[in-house]
């Protein structure tokens, strides 16, 4: 069975202190996988696309990573703007569809 | 002004009573989609339509039914609402550029609480 699992749940960080967020996928087919950002009672916001292993893409504190069977989501010196909820996404060739992991929830403290 | 937008934002009703979510989209994308979200689990699929005579079902169908009026507009309807229906949910469109799943983009989304 297709399924995204994130880790941890919930983060917390002071300002400044880097770390990563982790996405374990077993997606048949996996076409795709995908970063989001939500913040409370909004919709997700598109980060990144990874489309295949060893590929890294940057978007200012943000960086991801794949590999064969997971996905980092680095975060580098963390501003408490960064505080969200953070998706990852497998989009499953098989089922033509997205299978959304539950998501980590960071907080970062100033 | 926003891409994807719904309508209601905030919904409450009745056990039993039919419900219809609204969708539309200016980013002129073919394929369209309702996610429900509840709290510790992930997005979950309810339909999608990948142009407008093409419907299909998604992870958790049951109890809902959809309609594609337009290319920009896709409609999820609750036939009679029961509590455990209560979610936020999201519409959500994408195109298929130059053979590859590119991303979604999301609405704001719709709260429903039902009694």
């Amino acid at each position: 069975e297709d399924q995204v699992t994130q880790s941890p749940e919930a983060l917390r960080l002071q300002e400044g202190e880097s770390s990563s967020l982790n996405c374990s996928y077993t997606v048949s087919g996996l076409r795709g996988l995908f970063w989001y950002r939500q913040d409370p009672g909004k919709g997700p916001e598109f980060l990144f696309t990874l489309y295949s292993a060893g590929e890294e893409k940057e978007k200012e504190r943000l960086k991801a990573t794949l590999t064969k069977k997971e996905s980092f989501l680095h975060i580098t010196a963390p501003k408490p703007e960064d505080s969200a909820t953070y998706l990852c996404a497998g989009y499953s060739g098989g089922y033509n569809k997205l299978i959304f992991g539950a998501g980590t929830r960071l907080a970062v403290h100033p | 002004d926003a891409d994807v937008t719904q309508t209601p934002r905030n919904r409450i009703t009745k056990t039993g009573k039919r419900i219809m979510l609204e969708c539309s989209q200016t980013k002129g994308h073919d394929r369209m989609y309702w996610y429900r979200q509840d709290p510790g689990l992930g997005l979950r699929l309810i339909y999608y339509s990948f142009d407008v005579k093409d419907i299909n079902k998604g992870e958790i169908s049951d109890g809902y039914s959809v309609s594609r009026q337009a290319q920009a507009k896709f409609s999820l309807s609750l036939e009679s609402a029961i509590p455990n229906q209560t979610a936020l949910y999201f519409c959500a469109t994408s195109d298929f550029g130059q053979g590859r799943y590119n991303e979604q983009f999301f609405g704001p989304g719709t709260r429903l609480t039902v009694l």
